[in-house]
């Protein structure tokens, strides 16, 4: 498969912004996602972003993708403890229906 | 509700003994795939499923079969299990050609092999 990084573990305080970051090394891939898996859950899809946008606003949440250095972020303002979970970055190519995850982001937030 | 299902969601067997979990999707989706998450390693794909009789190999297909009869179930057969298939267990589906091919997942399926 193709190869997404991210860093294993976020912790922040309550209230403030978490960054969590991907980088991947495929420059054909269309479309990047983010997925939230909350403790015994399956993953959900969070938001994404085509390949020719550079950032993208919904509501708390913030991407920024730049893809001269295949590098995507995920912000998220005003951390609460109810986005304690796993991470999960992806990425799909084009033609293809298979998503390539990275290794996910454990974001602990701290009261 | 649209939802993907698995059962059973928990299971520990012994090396060696057949097993299948199963899946289904009441979605009319025409794209399954059956995924493991084992800690660092995220989600690897083992195998999918573009519409009925249609199976591909995914990164990780040793171990592992298919079988899509019908659009709405996907099972996911271990014919002789070992311990290194100890893993959590996930089988997602998506409407084939819909951008932004939103993946819909089950709630995972924790399986330990003695």
């Amino acid at each position: 498969g193709e190869d997404v990084e991210q860093s294993l573990f976020l912790s922040v305080r309550e209230g403030d912004s978490s960054v969590i970051n991907c980088t991947y090394t495929d420059s054909s891939s269309t479309y990047l996602y983010w997925y939230k898996q909350e403790p015994g859950a399956g993953l959900q899809l969070l938001t994404y972003i085509f390949s020719n946008m550079d950032m993208k606003q919904d509501q708390r949440l913030t991407v920024l993708l730049n893809k001269k250095d295949k590098h995507l972020s995920l912000r998220i303002a005003d951390t609460q403890t109810g986005d304690s979970a796993i991470y999960f970055c992806a990425e799909i190519q084009t033609g293809a229906n298979n998503l390539f995850f990275g290794t996910g982001t454990r974001l602990t937030v701290i009261p | 509700e649209a939802q993907v299902t698995q059962n059973p969601r928990y299971l520990i067997t012994v090396t060696g003994k057949k097993l299948t979990v199963t899946c289904s999707q009441n979605m009319n989706h025409e794209y399954m795939s059956w995924y493991r998450q084992d800690p660092g390693l995220g989600l690897r794909q083992i195998y999918y499923s573009m519409n009925v009789e249609v199976t591909d190999k995914g990164d990780v297909p040793e171990g592992y079969k298919v079988s899509r009869k019908e659009k709405r179930n996907f099972p996911l057969i271990l014919e002789s299990p070992s311990p290194n298939q100890t893993s959590l267990y996930f089988c997602a589906s998506s409407r084939e050609k819909s951008v932004p091919y939103e993946q819909y997942f089950g709630p995972g399926t924790r399986l330990t092999v003695t």
